[in-house]
């Protein structure tokens, strides 16, 4: 069965630093990996996706992540953190045992940015 | 083009009555997916719709729950009898074609408090 693991409930960085949030999955198959943000109170943002491909994807508000096989894992990283991303960060997996179909989610980072 | 919409956006009920939550997708769309969002946790897939079909219901609880997605009108998830464990929030999503590839979007959440 498919599993997402996130490394760390609570990240704290200052602005302007490094942003890394650690995900690593378990899945039989080739997996599609996705990353999502969710600020408060409001539904889920895709931030970036991995289908096929280039292993190195880039999102929005400058955010990317890498899809490294022989690791099973999927970070997501931010050069210089900003404190508008303040928010909670999920990663994703479907495969296509389920057909694709329905996502299945970690637990979630929640990014804390401070000045 | 609207996003995906979900009403009500905050909904209470004492034990025992029915919570009805609804959701329109996004233009064009006809999947659409349900997950739950219990406290402190990720969500998890509940049920998958096409228009007048439901196609995976693998994540739904045995009893109390129900879900429809009509020819014409929105998305209903429907709670019988509401339990406090109930209260979470509940998100829907859709997408264009079967999603894999394609983008799962979300809306922005009921929040079911069950008193």
């Amino acid at each position: 069965a498919q599993s997402v693991t996130q490394l760390g409930s609570h990240v704290s960085v200052s602005e302007g630093a490094l942003v890394l949030l650690r995900c690593n999955y378990s899945s039989s198959v080739p997996p599609y990996l996705f990353w999502y943000v969710q600020y408060p109170n409001q539904g889920l943002q895709l931030l970036l996706k991995y289908t096929t491909g280039a292993t190195l994807v880039k999102g929005i508000n400058g955010f990317e992540a890498e899809f490294k096989k022989s690791e099973t894992s999927f970070h997501l990283t931010k050069p210089s953190a900003h404190m508008s991303d303040a928010a909670e960060y999920f990663c994703a997996v479907s495969d296509r045992n389920t057909g694709f179909q329905k996502l299945v989610f970690g637990t979630g980072t929640r990014l804390l940015v401070s000045p | 083009n609207a996003g995906v919409m979900q009403n009500p956006r905050h909904l209470v009920r004492r034990r025992g009555q029915e919570a009805r939550l609804r959701c329109s997708p996004m233009k064009g769309h006809s999947h659409v997916y349900w997950y739950r969002q219990l406290p402190e946790e990720g969500l998890k897939f509940m049920v998958y719709l096409q228009k007048e079909n439901i196609i995976d219901e693998s994540g739904m609880p045995k009893e109390r729950f129900s879900a429809e997605f009509p020819k014409e009108g929105p998305s209903i998830l429907r709670i019988q009898q509401v339990v406090r464990g109930d209260s979470a929030a509940y998100f829907c999503a859709s997408s264009p074609l079967p999603s894999g590839q394609e983008t799962q979007y979300f809306g922005p959440g009921t929040r079911l408090l069950v008193l």
